[in-house]
């Protein structure tokens, strides 16, 4: 079945370190994949996206991604967070009956 | 350029009753899809509509319907309300059936009492 999977259901992390969230997708052809963000009581903000070509992309907010074929894998990253990161993160993936799936997703914590 | 945008913000309902949210989408997008999202069951996919015609459909029952307008603003409408229907209803457009990219509104919060 088509997929995505995010393994941490909660990260804490200290400001101004690294972050990095995982996700897993399955699915047989070239997946369009994205990453949202989600502050408490607001809609989804689109991180950044991959559809093909660069398997590094770059999004808003000081975040990027890593697109890994062999892994099945779109991890998130931040080289350094800041309390406003604090907020839960959500991967999806684009099917070809333009449905979004969504993971689980991955609440973070950020400590002072 | 403003915002997907929904309506109302907040909803109190009772069980039975019937309940219709709108949404606005970015000017210039034709694509309007619906989400529920509960803390049980996460996003879940409700349907998509593409100029006027849904074009896709989640597995969701037929309390649960939708239209979309030639200005691309959509409705949804949810009838004989339950229990379980308290959830963040979220609206996402986009901008022709070729781009994947969806931008959320804010959501309605619906509590069914």
């Amino acid at each position: 079945a088509q997929s995505v999977t995010q393994p941490d259901i909660h990260i804490t992390v200290s400001e101004g370190a690294s972050l990095e969230l995982r996700c897993n997708y399955s699915y047989g052809a070239t997946p369009y994949l994205f990453w949202y963000v989600q502050s408490p009581g607001q809609g989804l903000q689109l991180l950044l996206k991959y559809f093909s070509g660069d398997t590094l992309v770059q999004g808003i907010k000081g975040f990027e991604a890593e697109f890994k074929r062999s892994q099945s894998s779109f991890n998130l990253r931040k080289p350094s967070v800041h309390w406003s990161d604090a907020a839960e993160y959500f991967c999806a993936f684009r099917s070809n009956d333009y449905k979004l799936s969504f993971g689980a997703g991955t609440t973070v914590t950020v400590r002072a | 350029k403003a915002g997907v945008t929904q309506t109302p913000r907040y909803l109190i309902k009772t069980r039975g009753q019937q309940v219709t949210l709108s949404c606005s989408p970015i000017s210039g997008h034709r694509s309007v899809s619906w989400y529920q999202q509960t803390p049980g069951q996460g996003l879940q996919f409700l349907f998509e509509y593409f100029s006027e015609t849904q074009r896709n459909k989640g597995n969701f029952p037929g309390r649960f319907s939708g239209r979309q307008f030639s200005n691309s603003r959509s409705e949804m409408n949810v009838s004989t309300l339950e229990l379980g229907d308290s959830a963040l209803y979220l609206c996402a457009s986009s901008l022709a059936k070729g781009h994947y990219e969806q931008y959320f509104g804010p959501g309605t919060r619906l509590t069914v009492t």
